[in-house]
Formats: structure tokens, sequence, C-alpha cells
């Protein structure tokens, strides 16, 4: 249990379009979802927190404009990146916590990542 | 400066040999410490988590220890494989849940 998936798992674009990625806890409900982008040989640094039904939280530094989140279900929170610019390529990746097998856990789970190139 | 340290930066090994993997904390309070596996590409993936209270946790191969004391954690790999190739990742979980992570140490393991 407690599976985090993500879509899609590349993509590569042109500068100035939009992006948008996907986020889903499979077999648990999400209450929490975060947002964390890695550059090569780099730790994960958050971006932002969502909690369900709630506006995301954004860290210091990461554009809450360039960066939309959105956290509308239990189960699926998605980030779309506005505007892609060739410094905004690299790999995201989403976490989530909530409730497994109907009890809540502090635990985040990973997904896999999104690895975003912008030309 | 980052409230967790982790050395080597990178460390290369061959195939069936042991290796330790340090990490170093300032956080406080903290809650729990966890070692995450990080294959290229891929998302973080948890070895183990230990509270304040508990000095070692095994999971197979992997062994992790705690000094709460000293704010120092290891991690233990043995008999390695060539599939433990990955970063490893340690992370402090503050009291209010918040996650601070080391920047990682990169294990290469050669034939």
């Amino acid at each position: 249990g407690a599976v985090v998936s993500q879509h899609p798992s590349w993509v590569i674009c042109k500068s100035g379009t939009s992006v948008k990625i996907e986020c889903r806890s499979l077999d648990f409900q999400a209450t929490t979802m975060f947002w964390y982008r890695q550059f090569p040989k780099q730790s994960l640094m958050l971006m932002a927190t969502s909690n369900e039904g709630s506006k995301a939280t954004y860290e210091q530094g990461v554009e809450k404009d360039k960066f939309l989140i959105n956290h509308a279900s239990l189960t699926l929170s998605t980030l779309t990146v506005t505007s892609a610019h060739p410094e905004d390529s690299s790999f995201y990746i989403c976490s989530a916590r909530g409730y497994v097998a109907h009890r809540h856990t502090d635990t985040q789970y990973f997904g896999p990542g999104t690895r975003l190139t912008v030309l | 400066k980052n409230q967790v340290e982790q050395s080597p930066q990178s460390l290369i090994i061959l195939e069936g040999k042991n290796c330790t993997l340090q990490c170093n904390y300032t956080v406080s309070p903290f809650s729990n410490l966890r070692w995450y596996k990080q294959d290229t590409g891929r998302g973080p993936v948890s070895l183990t988590i230990m509270t304040f209270s508990e000095n070692t946790k095994s999971n197979g191969r992997y062994t992790a220890t705690l000094d709460a004391d000293t704010k120092q954690s290891s991690l233990h790999i043995t008999a390695s494989q060539l599939s433990d190739s990955a970063s490893y990742i340690c992370v402090v979980v503050h009291n209010n849940n918040d996650m601070r992570f080391g920047a990682g140490t990169r294990l290469t393991v050669k034939p």
C-alpha cells in the first residue's frame, strides 16, 4: 500500500509553454501533498505544501503564479509550470501523506518523479 | 549552513564490499530520522525510520544507527550489490513534521 504515481514521467516542451504534472495517491487518501524540485547532484528542495481543498503554501522564493498547484481531491494534486523557461528544467517529485489503511500517518510517500526539459 | 550534512559526497566500492555513510544534523527538536535510497531518475524510497529512542534499525543488508546525543547517524550497507548504486539521502524530521534533507551520498558499486 501507499503508492504514489506521477504523470508524465518525462516531458520536453518549448520555452513559453505551460506544462501540467499530475501526482496521484493510488491506494490511500492523501490529505497533504508536497512538491519538490531537484537539480542534478543536489538534494530535494521543497517548493510547496498543499492540503486537500485548500490553497497551497509556497516556500520562500517559489513563485506561486508560475508554479500553480491544485489539490482538489484526496488522491490528486497537479503542478502546472506556466510559461516554462530553460531554467525551469529540473526533476519534479511529489510526495503524499494521509490515511493509509484508514490510519493517519505522518510518513511521506514519494512519487517516481517527472523530468522536465524546457528547450 | 545545511542542518543535515552527509559524508562522503560520493563513494565508489567494489561489489561484495561493505560501506558506511554518515549523517550529522543540527535539527532540533527532532521527531525522527530517515534514510532514503534514490535511484537515478526516480523518487526516493524509504529504507529506515528511527525515533530518537532507537539506536539501530535494520532492513535487510541496510543497518542504520542513531546517536541522538551527538546528533549523528550512519547507514551501513553489507555485501554490496550492483543494484545498491544510488544516492542515499538522510532526512531529519522536525517536531513540526518539516523534513530537512541532506544533499545525499552518491554510491557507485563496481563489479
